[in-house]
Formats: structure tokens, sequence, C-alpha cells
């Protein structure tokens, strides 16, 4: 089946610091990526919608500046934490929709823990 | 707009025990309507969808009944397992390539 890898599983960086997660589509194009955050025992609550190729479109809170997607290509989509803070700990996970594989995948979500 | 109201949990079983787990929601149009499951530190794995109304979606024994005059997509098991004690969330989808609206999430514990 239709899988995304997603990458780091786990990080601790320290309060001021940039991180990087990336999310891969193999073996599908996806033209759609979606960033989700989720708290501890909570739902997902969307971040941004992003198209290969072009601008993210963020949810109202969300800032752009902070939260840096980028979408370059069918099978990648990256979300860098930007000056990261202790409040911005969280998981995230992305995913990606294609008609070719009938919907969404996820990726397995990413631990971010600032120090 | 569109939402999902899922079941309030902590939801508690013992082995064998059938489930339940209620989903309602709110749409415009006519979603499609999902159930994913969560287990500890992984991401959401699609458990079953269902596109219509009257549509029943099964798998690993859940199922769950696409009704539109109630406006319902509830979870069901005839026999849950240990293996089972996960997070389950419902969703709904306007159209592909829309973001999913996820209900808050019910936890599931089945004890031996």
């Amino acid at each position: 089946g239709a899988v995304v890898s997603q990458h780091p599983s786990r990080v601790i960086c320290k309060s001021g610091t940039s991180v990087k997660i990336e999310c891969r589509s193999l073996d599908f194009q996806a033209t759609t990526m979606f960033w989700y955050r989720q708290f501890p025992k909570q739902s997902l609550m969307l971040m941004a919608t992003s198209n290969e190729g072009s601008k993210a479109t963020y949810e109202q809170g969300v800032e752009k500046d902070k939260f840096l997607i980028n979408h370059a290509s069918l099978t990648l989509s990256t979300l860098t934490v930007t000056s990261a803070h202790p409040e911005d700990s969280s998981f995230y996970i992305c995913s990606a929709y294609s008609t070719g594989v009938g919907g969404y995948t996820f990726g397995s979500g990413t631990r971010l823990t600032v120090v | 707009g569109n939402s999902v109201t899922q079941m309030e949990g902590p939801v508690t079983l013992s082995e064998e025990a059938f489930l339940t787990i209620n989903c309602t929601y709110t749409a415009t149009g006519y979603p499609s309507l999902f159930w994913y499951v969560q287990y500890p530190g992984e991401g959401l794995q699609l458990l079953l969808k269902a596109t219509k109304a009257d549509d029943k979606g099964s798998n690993k024994g859940f199922e769950a009944t696409y009704r539109k005059e109630t406006t319902s997509f509830h979870l069901e098991k005839g026999s849950v397992q240990v293996s089972d004690s996960a997070v389950y969330f419902c969703a709904l989808s306007d159209s592909g390539n829309t973001p999913l609206v996820f209900g808050k999430g019910t936890r599931l514990s089945v004890i031996a």
C-alpha cells in the first residue's frame, strides 16, 4: 500500500534553533500535503495545506513565518519550525493526498521537544 | 462549516466485549466518512471508510455504516481484543484534496 515516510520520528532541540521535518511519499505522487499538529490526548489540528509548486495555505492562527512549509516536488514536503520555543513542543503529522491511491496517507509523526 | 462529534472517552472494556463508538457529523454536502486508529506514539492508520449513504466500511472485525438520515457513522466491533487498545478518530472529507475534519478522538482500553 501507499506509504508516507516521515522523518525524524523524534527530535529534541534547543530553544531558538530550527528543526526541519520531512515527509516523502513512496511509490506515489502526492498532489496535496496536509500538516497537522497534535497536543497530548487531543485531536489533530490542521496547520496548513500545500500543493506542489505553490505556496502553502495556512489555517487561521498559524504563523506562516514560524512554520515554513515547502512542497518542492510531488514526493517531498517539508515543515521547518523556525526559532523553536518550548510551546512548539508537540506531535507533528503529515498527510498526503493522491487520487491515484484513493485518498489520504499519513506519516508516522514527529515528536518535537524544545528544551 | 463541517464538523464531527464523537463520544468522549476513555472507554474501558474487557476482552471479547462488544464495542460501539458513536460518531455524528455535520456537512453541507455528501462527505466521505472515515475511521482512523492511532496507536501510542504513532501516526494515523486508516481503519475503514465509506463514501456514500448506506455504504458499510469494514476491516479487522470493525464495521461502520454511513447513515445519511441520522448523519452518523458509528464504529462497532463484536469482540474486542487487548491489541485494539488505541485512540480512534472519526473524520470526514468533503471531497478529494480537501483536509480531513476530525473528531476529538476516543481512547479505548481493552483489559484481559
